[in-house]
């Protein structure tokens, strides 16, 4: 296992169109993360899932964006109607997560960056 | 609303020097986490920070986590070029182990 996987590395897109990007987690990770990072900021959370469960998303995931877990392996996240204040990078990582270990590391993919013309 | 706030927010500095990045959070916590990005790549993990007084070294880069405070240090012993990158802590705060992060601090060093 190489890590976390993102596809596409780079998506430009037209105002308007639907994207959909693919993270392939590490393969024994039980949580899957999403966020989005703009130039000179922090991973902003946009949502998270415990094997095929979605537990959380945040306010920044309007109803434009959707993502699932098929299956709690790899994940896609769509966003519709891209507009340009779409344009940002969008980071998937995984973790393990256990009462046992009592830490949440994330191991980052590449990231997808996305620009909205 | 936790917050977590890094400070400097830059800095430039020259090959030899010592200096210290500030990372505080507003609520209780007792794990933090130092993240490193290299400009145009992804995120990777240097420190995981566990309890008070909590103290781990890599390197020229030393971090430490004071929770009566809510403020963690990482220390960067006579600088070298390589460590130019953007330094970001994250603090988790639920039982759910979700991450709060810092805005980052970009570390320049200069030859």
């Amino acid at each position: 296992d190489t890590g976390v996987s993102q596809d596409p590395r780079h998506k430009i897109t037209k105002r308007g169109q639907n994207v959909t990007f693919r993270c392939d987690p590490i393969s024994e990770h039980n949580r899957l993360y999403w966020y989005r990072q703009t130039l000179g900021q922090g991973p902003e959370f946009l949502t998270y899932f415990q094997n095929e469960a979605q537990l959380e998303k945040s306010r920044l995931l309007s109803d434009r964006f959707s993502a699932e877990r098929p299956k709690g392996s790899f994940s896609t996240l769509e966003i519709q109607r891209t507009e340009q204040g779409d344009s940002a990078m969008y980071l998937c990582a995984s973790s393990l997560v256990s009462r046992l270990r009592g830490a949440n590391v994330l191991t980052f993919g590449a990231g997808s960056r996305l620009t909205v013309l | 609303e936790l917050k977590v706030e890094q400070n400097p927010l830059f800095l430039s500095m020259q090959e030899g020097k010592n200096y210290t990045i500030y990372c505080n959070y507003s609520t209780t916590s007792d794990r933090l986490y130092w993240y490193r990005q290299d400009p145009g790549k992804s995120l990777e993990s240097l420190f995981v920070l566990l309890s008070n007084g909590a103290v781990k070294q890599e390197g020229r880069l030393m971090a430490s986590l004071d929770t009566k405070a809510r403020l963690s240090t990482l220390h960067i012993t006579a600088a070298v070029h390589d460590l130019s990158a953007t330094y970001f802590c994250a603090v988790h705060v639920d039982s759910n182990y979700q991450l709060i992060w810092g805005a980052g601090t970009k570390l320049i060093i200069k030859p």
